[in-house]
């Protein structure tokens, strides 16, 4: 499985758009893009994923670049409990997908 | 989550000794896993299974060992605990994507905090 860059922390302000960065430049065609994001100590939940398009759900919106070698997830209105560590990963269809999940990006929400 | 299970939640173990930790689901998906997570670090894979009784390693596997005998349940020993394995470890199920249960790709546990002196 391909691995992903991010920064390692961001600072949002409460209520505008915190847009956080995903490198995967050498993603495989048949490869997903996958966030999580991890609370405190709990352990991680997902957010959305997408394999080409851009994808929204009642959480987020993921951006996929058209080369898919890297991707923005967006949320749209940042709230305290939005504070939290950021994966996004790759895996591979059909099979076990055992990914890396690298240090995250650290988002702090700031009021 | 409801569907998968940690036991214990917390240890505190002794240099030396062995100890197992468990991971149930009820979900009946095939793949299972074993993280862990070190302070501000993101989570390496120790162990994954890929169905009853077959296992493969991971990028941190030393001084571990995996057993899934039925599919709802995975365990990790640690056969001689030493102080750097002191962690939390995180067990994560998933299915093959394109499977409508596998929309979330992978789903964790709670977690064990695992301590070793």
């Amino acid at each position: 499985d391909a691995k992903t860059t991010q920064p390692p922390s961001m600072d949002c302000a409460e209520g505008r758009a915190a847009n956080l960065p995903c490198n995967h430049s050498t993603i495989s065609g048949n490869e997903y893009v996958y966030w999580y994001r991890q609370i405190h100590s709990q352990g991680p939940q997902y957010i959305i994923h997408g394999l080409k398009n851009n994808e929204t759900n009642e959480m987020a919106s993921l951006i996929i670049t058209e080369d898919r070698k890297s991707s923005t997830l967006i949320l749209p209105h940042a709230t305290l409990r939005d504070t939290a560590v950021y994966y996004c990963i790759v895996r591979v269809a059909h099979n076990a997908g055992k990914s890396t999940f690298g240090d995250g990006t650290t988002l702090t929400v700031k009021p | 989550d409801a569907g998968i299970t940690q036991s214990p939640r917390h240890k505190v173990t002794e240099t030396g000794t062995p100890v197992t930790l468990r991971c149930h689901q009820t979900e009946n998906h095939r793949y299972m896993y074993w993280y862990r997570q070190d302070p501000g670090h993101g989570l390496r894979l120790i162990h994954y299974s890929y169905g009853v009784k077959d296992t493969d390693k991971g990028e941190v596997s030393d001084g571990y060992s995996v057993s899934r005998s039925k599919t709802e349940d995975f365990l990790l020993t640690l056969e001689s605990a030493t102080s750097s394995q002191t962690s939390v470890y995180f067990c994560a199920i998933s299915e093959s994507i394109g499977l409508q249960s596998s929309r979330v790709g992978y789903t964790f546990g709670s977690g064990t905090r695992l301590t070793v002196v």
